[in-house]
């Protein structure tokens, strides 16, 4: 157990429809990663929140969006589904970014099944 | 554009070898290597990392070679057990913690 909480653990949606992902951080890390994982295209690399400001862009649609709340949590936001958006969706934290000399790693949720239809 | 490649999308090894994992990598800025674990159902785990200034690391019966002239890097787990079966992700960055990108992975299957 990572720690990581991520609800739900599987949603099934229509096109054209939104849905929002939640993510619980280890208590104490800041740092808040969000990804991607499609059969095609591995691991993916979306968006990462550190204490609430987001902090680095990877490829994330314009369609999806996330946030970081007070208390850490993070959502991602997917709007406007399409089939193709069907995939993996992990939540990462850390404690800080780029601190010299840690031994810093992501620690990965369970992640969301997401299966548009 | 990938930057992490691992070119194997699977590999067989017999219990007790020796398995090795590559990973290739193109942008000479990264500074930091990490291997992934992920067994079906669950979200990666973290295995071993190693930075651009060491060639080697070693964690148990896992060690992490870094050869920067190649930009290789590779995974031996020695000596493989069954437990071992898990997708393995190759991953890298240009700082500890900052943005990771990693490859698509390489599906070990420890043979009885």
């Amino acid at each position: 157990d990572s720690g990581v909480t991520q609800t739900p653990k599987h949603l099934i949606t229509a096109t054209g429809q939104r849905v929002t992902l939640r993510c619980s951080p280890r208590s104490g890390d800041l740092s808040v990663y969000w990804y991607q994982q499609s059969l095609d295209q591995g691991l993916q690399f979306l968006i990462q929140y550190y204490n609430g400001e987001e902090r680095a862009k990877g490829n994330i649609l314009e369609r999806f969006s996330a946030q970081q709340f007070p208390d850490l949590h993070s959502e991602l936001n997917l709007s406007s589904l399409e089939l193709g958006d069907s995939a993996l969706y992990f939540c990462a934290s850390s404690a800080s970014p780029g601190l010299a000399g840690t031994q810093e790693t992501q620690y990965f949720g369970p992640g969301t099944r997401l299966l548009v239809l | 554009d990938q930057q992490v490649k691992q070119n194997s999308p699977s590999l067989s090894v017999q219990e007790g070898r020796i398995s090795i994992l590559n990973c290739d990598y193109t942008n000479s800025m990264f500074d930091y290597f990490l291997w992934y674990k992920k067994y079906p159902a669950e979200g990666p785990t973290f295995l071993i990392s190693i930075s651009s200034i060491k060639d080697k690391n070693e964690d148990g019966r896992f060690t992490v070679f870094l050869n920067k002239s190649a930009k290789h890097l590779s995974l031996h787990i020695v000596p493989s057990q069954p437990g071992d079966s898990a997708v393995y992700f190759c991953a890298a960055s240009r700082r500890r913690d900052d943005k990771i990108i990693f490859g698509k992975g390489t599906r070990l299957h420890i043979l009885p």
